[in-house]
């Protein structure tokens, strides 16, 4: 595509439920990235993909949290259990190669959690 | 280990000149740098690696010190819609595996 599409732009989700948050990323970019941004704050990096895997997942902030990717493209954040700590802008980006070009983000998902 | 942005924000007219400043504890692989206008997502400004390349899509330009571990920004003439808040991030790794950790942010209003 010609961006980063991210689905859906706004969950509200009652305390304790889980939410699964989508990103499409732009055609032929290997790499795919999810941060975190809390309100006025930057952004905090959780979990990298190249193709498929992710070699590190210790910037998850819990076990509630949880990523996949599938096929090269496509990737799912879910986070089970969600709790008002976990209210958020989430923002997905993809680069044509990790480490060497800037990232393209999407306009994210801002989750809400009551 | 977050990278300090400095100054934290900065009101300038149209025209004049800005530099932001990214300092890290840590050694630096890369420094990229991204606009962020208010409910918008982050754009890709410039990338700085280490060893000089550097790779921007805009008519800005920046620097990266790998002594001192630090980068800035700089944005001639502004303009009006350079108004936005500007974050460096700095990757060990080259943003790969690492990701970037981001600063807070510098926060730029150009007014008329």
């Amino acid at each position: 595509g010609a961006g980063v599409s991210q689905s859906p732009s706004n969950k509200v989700t009652e305390k304790g439920k889980d939410v699964e948050l989508r990103c499409d990323p732009i055609s032929g970019h290997t790499a795919l990235y999810w941060y975190r941004q809390s309100l006025g704050q930057g952004l905090e990096f959780l979990i990298y993909f190249q193709g498929n895997s992710a070699p590190d997942k210790s910037g998850l902030p819990s076990d509630r949290f949880s990523a996949e990717r599938t096929g090269g493209s496509v990737s799912t954040l879910t986070i089970q259990r969600t709790q008002q700590e976990d209210s958020a802008v989430y923002l997905c980006a993809s680069s044509l190669e990790a480490g060497v070009y800037g990232y393209t983000f999407g306009s994210g998902t801002r989750l809400t959690v009551v | 280990q977050q990278p300090v942005q400095s100054p934290q924000a900065v009101i300038l007219r149209e025209g004049e000149d800005a530099v932001i400043n990214c300092s890290s504890s840590k050694a630096l692989y890369s420094v990229h740098w991204y606009r962020q206008k208010h409910g918008e997502a982050p754009v890709f400004l410039m990338i700085l690696l280490k060893g000089g390349e550097q790779k921007g899509h805009e008519k800005i330009s920046a620097s990266f010190n790998e002594k001192k571990q630090q980068s800035s920004l700089y944005l001639t003439a502004s303009q009006l819609s350079y108004s936005g808040t500007y974050f460096c991030g700095t990757g060990p790794g080259g943003g790969g595996a690492d990701g970037l950790t981001f600063g807070k942010g510098t926060h730029l209003i150009i007014q008329p």
